[in-house]
C-alpha cells in the first residue's frame, strides 16, 4: 500500500545548528505535503505546507523543499532553540487540501539541547 | 484566536455501547472539519474529512457506519463511534479549518476513548 517513510526517528542537535527532517512517499499522485509539530503532551499544530506545483518554501527559521521526481521533502529549521524540541510528523496527501488520503510519516522526535 | 475544542476531553465506555464526541471551532467558522486518531507514541491517521452540510470523505480501511461523522454546522462536527470495541480505545482528534483558509488548520485538544 501507499506509505510515508520518515527519517531520522530521532533527532538530537546543539542550541543554534540546523536540524532537517526528510521523508519521502510512494503515491507519485500526492499534491499535498504539510508538516505538524506536536509538543509532549499538546494538540498538533500545522507549521509549514506546500503543494506539488512549488519547490520551497520558507517560513521564517523553517522551511519546506520538496522533490517530486524523486518522490521526497525535507523539514529544514535554522538556528533551532529549545522550543523547537518536538514530534514532528510529515504527511502526503492526495487533495490539495489536507483531507482525502492523507498518509503520516511516523514522526522525528527532535531533542535541541541547550 | 482560532480556538478548537473537543468535548468530552475523556470518556471510558462499555463495549457495544456508542459513544459521541464533539468538536467546536470556538472564534472561527470552519468549512472543513478533519477528525484523526492517535495511538500512544505514535503518528497521527486521518479517518475522514468532513465539508458542512456534505456527507464525510472517509479515508480507505475506514468504516463509515462504525465511525458517523456529522458536520451540521460551520462551528460543529461529531464523531460517533458505534457499537465501541476496545480495539477502538484510542486518542481521537479534530482539526478544523477557517472559511477561507485554504491550508490552515487547527487542531483540538483530543478526546482519550476507553472501551472496557
Amino acid at each position: 500500500g501507499e506509505n510515508v517513510e520518515q527519517h531520522p526517528s530521532t533527532l538530537s542537535v546543539q542550541e543554534g545548528d540546523s536540524a532537517v527532517i526528510k521523508c519521502t512517499y510512494s503515491d507519485s499522485a500526492s499534491n499535498y505535503f504539510p508538516w505538524y509539530k506536536q509538543e509532549l503532551g499538546k494538540r498538533p499544530q500545522l507549521i509549514i505546507d506546500i503543494r506539488s506545483n512549488v519547490g520551497e518554501k520558507k517560513d521564517q527559521r523553517i522551511a519546506v523543499t520538496l522533490n517530486k521526481t524523486a518522490k521526497h521533502f525535507s523539514l529544514h529549521i535554522t538556528e533551532t532553540q529549545p522550543e523547537d524540541s518536538a514530534v514532528y510528523f510529515c504527511a502526503a496527501s492526495l487533495s490539495n487540501t489536507g483531507g482525502f488520503k492523507t498518509i503520516f510519516g511516523a514522526g522525528t522526535r527532535l531533542f535541541v539541547k541547550a | 484566536g482560532a480556538v478548537v475544542s473537543q468535548h468530552p476531553s475523556r470518556v471510558i465506555c462499555k463495549s457495544g455501547t456508542s459513544v459521541k464526541i464533539e468538536c467546536r471551532s470556538l472564534d472561527f467558522q470552519a468549512t472543513t472539519m478533519f477528525w484523526y486518531r492517535q495511538f500512544p507514541k505514535q503518528s497521527l491517521m486521518l479517518m475522514a474529512t468532513s465539508n458542512e452540510g456534505s456527507k464525510a470523505t472517509y479515508e480507505q480501511g475506514v468504516e463509515k457506519d462504525k465511525f458517523l461523522i456529522n458536520h451540521a454546522s460551520l462551528t460543529l462536527s461529531t464523531l460517533t463511534v458505534t457499537s465501541a470495541h476496545p480495539e477502538d480505545s484510542s486518542f481521537y482528534i479534530c482539526s478544523a479549518r477557517p472559511a477561507g483558509g485554504r491550508y490552515e488548520q487547527y487542531f483540538g485538544p483530543g478526546t482519550r476513548l476507553t472501551v472496557t
